[in-house]
C-alpha cells in the first residue's frame, strides 16, 4: 500500500450537482496531484498543489477545483455535473512536485446519471 | 507538442519468454520518466523510473527498463513474465515545458498465457 488514501470508494450524483472527492497524502509529502481516468483510458492531469497552492493545471474547466490544506491533505471540487464527468478520479502525493516519485491512492469512482 | 506513445494497445506473452512493453516520449528538455502498474478497478502502482545515470533501470518485481535518449524511447522489460504480470500498464514522463507535470500514455494491456 501507498500510505495514500482517497473518499469515497464509489459515489454517484445526477447531472447538474457537486461534488468533493477527498485525498489524503503520504507522511512527509507535500505535492498532491488530482487526475481523471476514463475507462480504457490513461489518466488525465487536472491540477497539482504544492504547499497548500495551486501549482499547474491541465486542460479542465474552472467547475473542476480543489484545495491543499496545512497537513497536505486535498479536496477536489466539481460543480454542475456533466455526464462525461463519469470516470475514475486518482489523487497522487510526492515529496517534490519534479522528480519524485507519485504515489497513487485506490481512487474515487463517480457515476454521474 | 510534448507526448507520450505507447504503440501496443495489446501485448500477448507466454508464460516465462521474456517480455517488452515499449514507449516513446517527446518533450522538451531532459526528461523524467516513470513506468506504472495498474490491476482492475485499483489506482497505479509504481514500477521504476529515469532520471539521471545509469540508462537501465531497475524496479519492482524483475521489471526493468531502458533509456535509449537517441530513440527517445523508454521500453519496459522483464527477462521471464508471469501469469501475475498481466495488467494494464502506463509509461509517464514529466515534462520540464509544462512545470514537470505527468504526461501519461494511452496504455497496454499485458496479458501473459500460462
Amino acid at each position: 500500500e501507498t500510505g495514500v488514501t482517497q473518499s469515497p470508494t464509489h459515489l454517484i450524483k445526477t447531472r447538474g450537482q457537486q461534488v468533493t472527492l477527498r485525498c489524503s497524502s503520504q507522511s512527509g509529502h507535500n505535492t498532491v496531484s488530482w487526475y481523471q481516468q476514463a475507462l480504457g483510458q490513461g489518466p488525465q492531469f487536472i491540477f497539482q498543489y504544492y504547499r497548500e497552492e495551486e501549482n499547474g493545471r491541465g486542460n479542465f474547466p474552472p467547475r473542476f477545483s480543489g484545495l491543499q490544506f496545512p497537513n497536505y491533505s486535498s479536496e477536489l471540487n466539481v460543480n454542475a455535473l456533466e455526464l462525461d464527468d463519469s470516470a475514475l478520479y486518482l489523487c497522487a502525493s510526492s515529496k517534490d512536485r519534479i522528480t519524485d516519485t507519485q504515489y497513487f491512492g485506490p481512487g474515487t469512482r463517480l457515476t454521474v446519471l | 507538442a510534448q507526448s507520450v506513445a505507447q504503440p501496443e494497445d495489446q501485448v500477448n506473452v507466454a508464460e516465462g519468454n521474456p517480455l517488452t512493453v515499449k514507449c516513446t516520449y517527446s518533450v522538451s528538455g531532459n526528461p523524467y520518466l516513470f513506468w506504472y502498474v495498474q490491476y482492475p478497478n485499483r489506482g497505479l502502482q509504481f514500477l521504476l523510473k529515469y532520471i539521471t545515470g545509469d540508462n537501465l533501470v531497475k524496479g519492482s518485481y524483475g521489471f526493468e527498463a531502458e533509456f535509449n535518449k537517441s530513440q527517445t524511447s523508454f521500453h519496459l522489460k522483464k527477462p521471464s513474465a508471469l501469469v501475475s504480470d498481466s495488467a494494464l500498464y502506463f509509461c509517464a514522463v514529466r515534462d520540464p515545458g509544462s512545470n514537470y507535470q505527468l504526461i501519461w500514455g494511452a496504455g497496454t494491456k499485458l496479458i501473459i498465457k500460462p
